[in-house]
């Protein structure tokens, strides 16, 4: 059974860059499950979920448009990891972060992680 | 920006059948797809392809589609269908995933 797990810092500086891993269980990201879109979605407290971005054929990124300037998704197959990274962070950007998985580009996300709490501030 | 608009909030009884509707302009060419979000949990995928149901959902949940609305049904809804919906889709040239606002069901 595939699972997905986020980890990393629970609090970032204003100003700084937040940094994510998803570690994937289950399952090779550049094997069995190499045409799947690595995602990376948020939730701010007590409201909706946004889409930031995924990472598909190992080097292929989209982006949230919103977002796009300050995000960079990459991946270590040798880790079965993706990543996240968001430069630039204010208060705005405290949320829950998911990482999900997509079976194809624009499609569902049928499998996804428990969530990490981003927090920003000094 | 293209945008999913959901009512925020509908509340039902026990037993009686909830309809929670997504609209934007972009629906009748693109899919949607319907999560299920309880508190303190992740998104559950409840519809795909605006009919589907994946494997594991009850039957009482069900999708349809009428030019720029889908439609989520849960007929019969129980105590435990009690949560937050969201319709997903894309805009309109497929290069961004868009989330609906989410609406809370309440069981009264």
């Amino acid at each position: 059974q595939v699972q997905l797990q986020e980890s990393g810092p629970g609090l970032v500086k204003p100003s700084g860059t937040l940094s994510l891993t998803c570690t994937v269980s289950g399952g090779s990201i550049s094997g069995s499950m190499r045409y799947f879109y690595w995602s990376w979605i948020r939730q701010p407290p007590g409201k909706g979920l946004e889409w930031i971005g995924y990472i598909y054929d190992i080097e292929n990124t989209k982006y949230n448009p919103s977002l796009k300037s300050r995000v960079t998704i990459s991946v270590d197959t040798s880790k079965n990891q993706f990543f996240l990274n968001l430069s630039s962070v204010t208060a705005a950007d405290t949320a829950m972060y998911y990482c999900a998985r997509a079976p194809g580009r624009m499609v569902s996300f049928d499998n996804w992680g428990q969530g990490t709490l981003v927090t920003v501030s000094s | 920006s293209y945008e999913l608009t959901q009512a925020p909030s509908v509340s039902v009884s026990p037993g009686q059948t909830a309809r929670i509707t997504c609209s934007g302009d972009e629906l009748p060419k693109r899919y949607a797809y319907w999560y299920q979000q309880k508190p303190g949990r992740a998104p559950v995928l409840v519809i795909s392809k605006d009919t589907e149901r994946p494997s594991g959902i009850p039957e009482r949940f069900s999708g349809s589609s009428s030019g720029t609305t889908v439609t989520l049904t849960i007929s019969g809804v129980q105590a435990e269908d009690e949560a937050d919906y969201y319709c997903q889709s894309a805009d309109s040239s497929d290069t961004s995933v868009v989330f609906g606002g989410g609406t809370k069901l309440t069981v009264l």
